[in-house]
């Protein structure tokens, strides 16, 4: 049964830095992309980022580019989103996704249960 | 960026109703789109990819159309569980952009 499980998640001051988690399992990880999506509170789906299973490159949405980070560790079924210099826009539910493929495509098959970030003084 | 346009932002059927919703794209994106489908404080569910294909284990109620710039998704016998939002995606061009979604309400 494959499974996402996000942590990491919680409350920063703007400014701040956070790193959030997706541990997968259930399918072999290397060989998917993987994505992270996010919510708002009450508005709809933004992409936020991608990573090729084939050779690690990495996308990003103009919002976060140059202060999110995304990264994989295949040895240990790990996706990260290393978040930095966050902003109050940046408050949002973050959705691990798995795509159908092992290069990025907006198709993704399974997603985890998401974890809340909240950005606020 | 490509703005994905869904109409209408919302609707009300009833159970047993042939419903059909559309995303538009600012410009030409080909087949590449997928739809899903999103309940409150639930993570999203795959549906549809390639503008038509049916993800895994999705009823074939569900299906999807469209290539260009116009897509519908239509669900041919709404069921109490297909009362939801759903989404487009595009991933033709970066960013990747989503619709604002379609809310179907019960009537």
């Amino acid at each position: 049964e494959v499974q996402l499980l996000e942590s990491g998640g919680g409350l920063v001051q703007p400014g701040g830095s956070l790193r959030l988690s997706c541990a997968a399992s259930g399918f072999t990880f290397s060989s998917y992309a993987m994505s992270w999506v996010r919510q708002a509170p009450g508005k709809g789906l933004e992409w936020v980022s991608s990573i090729s299973g084939l050779d690690g490159t990495t996308y990003y949405a103009d919002s976060v580019k140059g202060r999110f980070t995304l990264s994989r560790d295949n040895s240990k079924n790990t996706l990260y989103l290393q978040m930095n210099s966050l902003r109050a826009e940046d408050t949002a539910v973050y959705f691990c996704a798995k795509g159908l493929l092992i290069t990025p495509r907006g198709y993704f098959d399974y997603w985890g249960q998401g974890t809340r970030v909240t950005v606020s003084s | 960026d490509i703005q994905m346009t869904q109409s209408p932002s919302s609707l009300s059927a009833s159970v047993g109703d042939r419903v059909t919703f559309t995303c538009r794209a600012s410009q030409g994106i080909r087949n590449d789109l997928g739809w899903y489908q999103q309940k409150p404080g639930k993570a999203p569910k795959r549906l549809i990819y390639a503008a038509s294909s049916l993800q895994s284990g999705v009823p074939s109620r569900f299906s999807g159309s469209g290539s260009g710039t116009e897509f519908t998704l239509t669900i041919s016998s709404l069921q109490p569980e297909d009362f939801a939002t759903y989404y487009c995606l595009q991933h033709n061009t970066y960013p990747w952009t989503f619709g604002q979604g379609t809310k179907v309400e019960i009537k």
